[in-house]
């Protein structure tokens, strides 16, 4: 138990469906990440939140729309997904931007 | 080619083996991480490190920063090592990931 907390676990969608995953953290963490793992490429950084603010967006489709309503949430919102979107998502934190990662158990997404 | 390289890709062992992992990056960085993936994706953070070595348990990590490598080693290793280990480095303020080492360890 790293202290971040993913929800759902799994979760299989429609390409014309809209579902958000959750990460919850109550570590005091400032930061907050999401990153996708797709089958044998490495993990890829999609977002960063410092302080409630989007610090970085590694060119991420308009698809994934993260929200970060407080320090202890984020939200990754999806919405017509492509199967090739299918991949484990994972979310982190850590204390501040660059300090050591924390991180969830991530949601396995399956886009049919 | 890849900023962070591992070797093996695929290792099995016996248990009690001693096992090493190794990781390569071509990039600055302020520290690297060993994390252990389990099956159903869980990451946990083994080592955090910027210079020499470090134990925890049957664990042992170390850093070369002059040759910009890194070595996971695993004494006695045991069926519940099996795993994915990932190599991440600090570059600025972003995690760069290798592709990972998956490790089974028989009985």
């Amino acid at each position: 138990e790293t202290g971040v907390t993913q929800t759902p676990r799994h979760l299989v969608m429609g390409m014309t469906n809209k579902k958000s995953l959750k990460c919850e953290q109550h570590l005091g963490h400032n930061a907050m990440y999401w990153y996708k793992q797709s089958a044998k490429k490495p993990l890829e950084l999609m977002f960063v939140y410092s302080l409630e603010e989007r610090v970085e967006n590694n060119s991420v489709p308009s698809r994934f729309s993260p929200e970060c309503p407080n320090s202890s949430h984020l939200f990754l919102h999806l919405h017509t997904l492509q199967p090739e979107d299918s991949a484990l998502y994972l979310c982190a934190s850590s204390l501040i931007a660059g300090s050591e990662a924390f991180f969830g158990q991530g949601t396995r997404l399956t886009v049919v | 080619k890849n900023e962070v390289e591992q070797s093996p890709q695929n290792l099995t062992a016996q248990e009690g083996e001693f096992i090493t992992i190794n990781c390569s990056y071509s990039v600055g960085i302020s520290a690297l991480h060993w994390l252990q993936q389990h099956p159903g994706g869980g990451i946990v953070s083994l080592f955090m490190l910027s210079s020499g070595k470090k134990k925890h348990g049957r664990l042992i990590a170390t850093i070369n920063i002059q040759e910009k490598h890194s070595s996971l080693h695993i004494t006695a290793s045991h069926p519940r090592d099996s795993a994915v280990y990932i190599c991440a480095v600090h570059n600025t303020d972003k995690l760069i990931f290798g592709t990972g080492t998956r490790l089974q360890v028989f009985p």
